[in-house]
């Protein structure tokens, strides 16, 4: 069961424009929704995160954006850059400190 | 800045084997899981772990695996007997709050 699925297995940027990651999501019960970035070999990195009582959180260049009525959310960078390039996982969990349900994740990578 | 560190890197063993994976979480977290990622597919849930029991497993979690939390640092993973399927990474992560924070990884390869 695809309860997180993140529908574009890769995406390619220029470096400076912006990145959008999308993801959608089928359980109305997850109640948070984060986004992590993945390095190959490494484990992944939290980046952001956003509570189903908002629909937008904004650190840096990062800002994720939820449209719970449409069970979608999304991963804007900018600007975009080298560093940028990874595997960006998107997950969802019921409330805090239960599991994370993961998408499979788009690897985005940043054309200098 | 504190990380979830996770040993070894890298782990060969024949099929039938045991093997323990090894975490260090976060020395103030409280809450604890492992995951894993076969090659090509995406980060499944195996356990959770909360007040030195497991809260929570997956299908996947069946009785050739366990956990423990030994000496109130250390939290181990066991695969009792492996098979070729169990080939995969292995991440360990402990939570405060709703966010995870995840070791670096075990790969685990089963031949």
């Amino acid at each position: 069961d695809q309860q997180v699925k993140q529908n574009s297995p890769s995406l390619s940027v220029q470096e400076g424009r912006i990145s959008i990651l999308n993801c959608d999501y089928t359980n109305s019960m997850f109640d948070y929704f984060l986004w992590y970035k993945k390095y190959p070999a490494e484990g992944p990195t939290f980046l952001i995160s956003i509570s189903s009582i908002k629909d937008k959180n904004e650190d840096g260049r990062f800002t994720v954006f939820l449209n719970k009525s449409a069970k979608h959310l999304s991963l804007h960078i900018v600007p975009s850059q080298p560093g940028d390039s990874a595997v960006y996982f998107c997950a969802a969990s019921g409330r805090g400190n239960e599991k994370l349900t993961f998408g499979t994740g788009t690897r985005l990578t940043i054309i200098p | 800045e504190p990380e979830v560190t996770q040993t070894p890197s890298h782990q060969v063993t024949q099929m039938g084997q045991e093997v323990i994976l090894r975490c260090v979480p976060i020395s103030n977290h409280l809450y604890f899981y492992w995951y894993r990622q076969i090659l090509g597919q995406k980060v499944e849930f195996l356990v959770s772990f909360y007040n030195n029991e497991i809260s929570e497993k997956s299908e996947i979690f069946d009785d050739q695996f366990s956990v423990e939390r030994p000496d109130g640092s250390n939290f181990t993973l066991k695969i009792r007997s492996t098979k070729l399927e169990d080939s995969a990474m292995y991440f360990c992560a402990s939570q405060v709050n709703t966010e995870a924070f995840f070791g670096q990884g075990t790969r685990l390869t089963v031949v």
